[in-house]
């Protein structure tokens, strides 16, 4: 079974620019998140969708970052534009409903760096 | 609101000594329970994690862990570390009983195992 695709792996741009970030949850998977993993922290949820509409973004700071998942099933976060304190790993994880006990799975992330 | 303190940021061992990673929660209601792993420049996987009945969690690779409820604490052991074990762990907790709430991670553990 293949598991939580994500790209680029790595990013590297200028303050102000823009960038965004791809995943591809397992297949069937309902459920998919994204999370911000800034250095010496833990994951921090930024988004959580169900099929194509959004449960949760109260976290995501909506006036530089937007998510979509048009079909249901892949996803992109978009940083526009980029600050310093963006700098972090960019975690997407899926899960299969939703449920509180269900396990989440998480692709390898995408380090981005901002100068 | 739930929280999650991982009472050691880093914790060296040596190979075939016993090592315990330290978790205490903080919530009013009851909740779930997980340890993941985070490998160098990998994703996030699943240790183990408790829903309920028997406070004794086993998980994969040799780890285990114990809820407690009086001591609001989830911590994580293994008897024996092998260097493969190097890597960093995180305690998560999650509001039980049909709740949507998020998961809500600690800052984590660096695991050492020394030769």
């Amino acid at each position: 079974e293949a598991g939580v695709a994500q790209s680029p792996r790595y990013k590297i741009i200028e303050k102000r620019q823009s960038v965004a970030f791809w995943c591809n949850p397992i297949s069937g998977h309902a459920t998919l998140y994204w999370y911000q993993q800034i250095l010496g922290q833990g994951p921090k949820l930024l988004i959580q969708f169900q099929n194509n509409g959004v449960v949760d973004d109260s976290q995501l700071p909506k006036d530089r970052f937007s998510a979509e998942r048009l079909k249901g099933v892949d996803s992109t976060l978009k940083i526009q534009p980029a600050k310093l304190e963006d700098s972090a790993v960019y975690l997407c994880a899926s899960s299969f409903r939703g449920f509180a006990t269900d396990t989440q799975y998480f692709g390898p992330g995408t380090r981005l760096t901002v100068l | 609101a739930q929280s999650v303190t991982q009472l050691d940021s880093q914790v060296p061992v040596f190979e075939e000594a016993p090592v315990e990673l330290r978790c205490n929660y903080s919530s009013s209601v009851s909740v779930y329970l997980f340890w993941y792993v985070q490998y160098p420049n990998q994703g996030l996987q699943l240790l183990l994690k408790y829903l309920s009945g028997s406070t004794l969690v086993k998980g994969i690779n040799g780890f285990e862990a114990e809820f407690n409820k009086s001591q609001t604490s989830f911590h994580l052991r293994k008897p024996s570390v092998h260097i493969s074990d190097t890597a960093e762990y995180f305690c998560a907790v999650r509001l039980g009983g049909g709740s949507q709430g998020n998961l809500i991670f600690g800052k984590g553990t660096k695991l050492s195992v020394k030769p």
